[in-house]
């Protein structure tokens, strides 16, 4: 498919574990972001990647977050002793550019549930 | 900082009634502005953009203007269909400065239309 994927598509985890979720962007695309969906609520942003520049981690809520994004290819957001507040839906788009104009494309999203 | 306010939800209409949901912006720049749209069990995906003002963007019948002068971007439909029940989001996107490329999101309005 040419579309954004992530997985797992759900992940169930207990209290104080760390999880993994991983992003594979459209090819080509430069730009990759993470965001988080809580229910009810509207999408959150955590960081955002450009080519090799410095990522933007201005919306990760805590140390507990980081992310990792090998060139312009795959990204994994961790989450180190998961809260239940971090139960969520976390979605990750890509773009061709980080233009102001250009369409970001989103992924189905990693459902995670925090026990 | 920035930040966008729709209109609360949720909003429940018949066939072929107009529909509007109200979006109000604060930017410190010139953003570009965005409505996406999340189908029950789908994605997130872009439904129309406008990228400076009195900028007009249309797609599937929807529209929106953004006006710069009242830092709105409602959306408008002149006739819903059963098949436009969804989430509708509104967003916009910096225009510079060290966030660039985040999209900010307005908490969501959910759309129910009815036979």
């Amino acid at each position: 498919g040419a579309g954004v994927s992530q997985s797992p598509s759900n992940k169930v985890t207990e209290k104080g574990k760390d999880v993994e979720l991983r992003c594979d962007p459209i090819s080509g695309h430069t730009a990759l972001y993470w965001y988080r969906q809580r229910l009810g609520q509207g999408l959150e942003f955590l960081i955002y990647f450009q080519g090799n520049s410095a990522p933007d981690k201005s919306g990760l809520p805590s140390d507990r977050f980081s992310a990792e994004r090998t060139g312009e290819s795959v990204s994994t957001l961790t989450i180190q002793r998961t809260q239940q507040e971090d139960s969520a839906v976390y979605l990750c788009a890509s773009s061709s550019s980080g233009g102001r104009g250009s369409e970001q494309f989103f992924g189905p999203g990693t459902r995670l549930t925090v026990l | 900082g920035d930040s966008v306010t729709q209109m609360e939800g949720p909003v429940t209409l018949s066939e072929e009634a107009f529909l509007t949901i109200n979006c109000t912006y604060t930017a410190t720049g010139y953003p570009s502005l965005f409505w996406y749209v999340q189908y029950p069990g789908e994605g997130l995906q872009l439904l129309l953009k406008a990228t400076k003002a009195d900028d007009k963007g249309s797609n599937k019948g929807f529209e929106a203007t953004y006006r710069k002068e009242t830092t709105s971007f409602h959306l408008e439909k002149g006739s819903v269909q059963v098949s436009d029940s969804a989430v509708y989001f509104c967003a916009l996107r910096e225009a510079g400065g060290t966030s660039y490329g985040k999209l900010t999101f307005g908490q969501g309005t959910i759309l129910t239309v009815h036979p």
